[in-house]
């Protein structure tokens, strides 16, 4: 596709339920991040792979939150147990190359637990 | 989480009017990237700066990277009502070494025609 796609667009969860949430990035983008975004504020960074290796998981808020790219190109953000803080808009980016270039986000993903 | 300052929170101007709006951080950056966000989407990504000083328009946006690199501004002439939106500021750290961007709390813009 010519841009970021993500799965689902919306996601309600029972207090305690596991989550999963894809993100396909554009095609050929090496780098991939998670952004978290609460009602009303800016995105804040959660973790970033380049190609299939993690390498900043310093934004996941705790160890509920697990990421992989196990290839290198679709990525899936897992919340386990989820809680009602985790209520929010899950955004992911890609970009082209490391360093400094520019970010491209796909819709996101609004989960709500209940 | 951390976040940069943006200023105005809000505003409400005319159609017509210019708009300015500013990024502002106690670090400095080497790259600045100005994103617009409409509801229920994600953020659409308008300029990108790269250098100290260095200017860049889009359209009837213009954006500058601040020469202390510590802020970076957006201009925006002639609104329009399709200009509603909330703009945020997203700032690279020279010595982040994992290129996370970090976002400012956001300007939301609203046109009266």
């Amino acid at each position: 596709g010519a841009g970021v796609s993500q799965s689902p667009r919306y996601k309600v969860a029972k207090r305690g339920q596991d989550v999963a949430l894809r993100c396909d990035p554009i095609s050929g983008h090496v780098s991939l991040f998670w952004y978290q975004q609460a009602l009303g504020q800016g995105p804040e960074f959660l973790t970033y792979f380049q190609n299939e290796a993690q390498l900043d998981k310093s934004g996941l808020p705790s160890d509920r939150f697990f990421a992989e790219r196990p290839e290198g190109s679709v990525s899936t953000l897992k919340i386990q147990r989820t809680q009602q803080e985790d209520s929010a808009v899950y955004l992911c980016a890609s970009s082209t190359g490391t360093g400094a270039y520019e970010q491209y986000f796909g819709p996101g993903t609004r989960l709500t637990v209940t | 989480g951390q976040q940069l300052n943006q200023s105005p929170q809000s505003m409400f101007i005319q159609e017509g009017e210019d708009v300015s709006m500013n990024c502002t951080s106690s670090s400095i950056f080497n790259t600045w990237l100005w994103y617009k966000q409409e509801p229920g989407e994600g953020p659409v990504l308008l300029i990108a700066l790269y250098k100290a000083g260095e200017l860049t328009s889009n359209g009837r946006l213009t954006a500058q990277f601040g020469i202390t690199r510590k802020d970076s501004f957006l201009n925006i002439s002639a609104s329009i009502p399709s200009d509603v939106g909330i703009y945020f500021c997203a700032g690279q750290r020279a010595t982040s070494g994992t290129y996370k961007y970090i976002f400012g709390t956001g300007t939301r813009l609203k046109v009266l025609a």
